[in-house]
């Protein structure tokens, strides 16, 4: 199985911070990497999927990076509802794996 | 609007199984794969598998292989999930989602369900 290793596994921050997540495969898995948001009591959203395609309804703050084995989720500006946990998720080979989520909190 | 639409939470003994259903509107049903993740409390995401509504073939994960049983109803556009065997670790969350890949191999979950609570005590 493919292992996705996020880092870090949890960060705080303020609101207008610039941050960064790092998601690190096991292998090389092209760009068959996507991101979701996903906060408590709500089904994960789908923020970047093939690496670094902005899904439709997604603001621009959100951007992804990256092939290979690593990865890079960045928000350029914290926003007070992006405090959340971020997975990264691979679909290059079956079993399809997430990363264990990095958990953003309010700083 | 695309929605997929989860069936309510269940509580089931230790050794019983649970079906949840995941109804899918607002595109062709049999265009999409549907596939289902598990949360257990406090832990992440854990891909379980899908189904192709439009020929009902499935892949499983490993780790469910021989539990787990998705079907679909193509007259109501519904898909099931059926998991067997329950114990007291199958207490989660379950999530369904439609899968897009819109490349023919970039798969990613794009609407997902609510999510159904699915509680094992004895």
């Amino acid at each position: 199985d493919i292992q996705l290793t996020q880092s870090p596994s949890s960060l705080s921050a303020s609101v207008g911070d610039r941050v960064t997540i790092t998601c690190r495969a096991s292998q090389s898995i092209s760009t068959y990497l996507n991101w979701y948001q996903h906060k408590p009591g709500k089904a994960p959203k789908l923020l970047i999927y093939a690496a670094s395609s902005l899904q439709s309804g997604v603001p621009s703050r959100f951007s992804g990076s990256g092939s290979g084995t690593d990865f890079t989720l960045t928000i350029s500006s914290l926003q007070p509802e992006d405090f959340a946990t971020y997975y990264c998720q691979q679909s290059y080979r079956t079993p399809w794996t997430f990363g264990q989520g990095t958990k953003v909190e309010i700083k | 609007q695309v929605q997929v639409v989860q069936s309510g939470a269940e509580v089931k003994k230790p050794g019983a199984s649970v079906k949840v259903s995941c109804r899918a509107s607002g595109y062709t049903f049999t265009s999409y794969y549907i596939h289902w993740v598990r949360q257990a409390p406090g832990q992440g995401l854990e891909w379980m598998g899908g189904i192709n509504p439009s020929d009902g073939s499935t892949i499983y994960a490993q780790n469910f292989q021989g539990r787990v049983t998705m079907t679909r109803d193509m007259s109501t556009s519904t898909v099931y999930m059926e998991l067997s065997s329950l114990r007291s670790e199958d207490t989660a969350v379950f999530y369904c989602s439609r899968v897009t890949d819109p490349w023919g191999s970039h798969y990613y979950f794009d609407f997902w369900g609510q999510g159904t609570l699915v509680t094992v005590s004895s």
